[in-house]
């Protein structure tokens, strides 16, 4: 079935850099890959996601790009902010059209 | 106010009881999910329903059990089957697989 991997399981920068975070994935059949932002306590909240029909999309500071040869996808925040700091999920629909997480990414942005 | 409801927040048990969460939706969607997380580690796939009167096991269904009688709640019991079911429980929904998927609030629950 259908295996993700994310990296770096944390992530820390300061206020204003840009912080990326990885994933990649098993199943080459595999053709969405959404991204979820969740704060302490929290169910995760959709935050941006890829079809596989393309290879990049932007909303404001946020960015997916994926690479259906090499199977990895990757999530861009651009000048992070302290309110963005949170655990980072990537997914992708295995078999049987379910969605597999990785394990998670935390991202503290300092001040 | 559309959305997902989960409900306890927080829910207590002792070993060797039965305890059902509640998830209810109003998001008119079709597919609804449970999934269970535990500290440092991603989403597990307990039981998903495509539709009413529908539902199949995801990959961790061992010790749980679903019902899917109306459109809008899809309830799981924690028997006392399962092992170890401290953890986090979270419910979501979707209009079809694969569609994306809308998260509850989450119910901790922790056996004593």
């Amino acid at each position: 079935g259908e295996n993700v991997e994310q990296h770096p399981s944390t992530l820390s920068v300061q206020e204003g850099d840009s912080a990326v975070i990885k994933c990649t994935y098993s199943d080459s059949a595999s053709n969405y890959f959404p991204w979820y932002k969740q704060e302490l306590g929290k169910g995760p909240q959709l935050i941006i996601d890829i079809r596989s029909n393309v290879g990049e999309k932007k909303d404001q500071r946020i960015a997916v790009t994926l690479n259906k040869t090499a199977k990895h996808f990757s999530l861009h925040i651009t000048e992070t902010q302290p309110e963005d700091s949170a655990v980072y999920f990537c997914a992708a629909i295995g078999g049987f059209q379910k969605l597999v997480f990785g394990t998670g990414t935390r991202l503290l942005v300092s001040p | 106010d559309g959305g997902i409801t989960q409900s306890p927040k927080y829910l207590f048990r002792k070993e060797g009881q039965n305890v059902t969460l509640s998830c209810e939706q109003n998001l008119n969607h079709d597919a609804m999910y449970w999934y269970r997380q535990d500290p440092g580690q991603g989403l597990r796939l307990i039981y998903y329903s495509q539709i009413v009167n529908d539902f199949q096991k995801g990959d961790i269904a061992e010790g749980y059990s679903v019902s899917r009688e109306k459109k809008e709640s899809f309830p799981l019991t924690v028997t006392s089957a399962q092992k170890n079911p401290t953890a986090f429980y979270l419910c979501a929904s979707s209009m079809a697989i694969p569609q994306e998927q809308f998260f509850g609030p989450g119910t901790r629950l922790t056996v004593l």
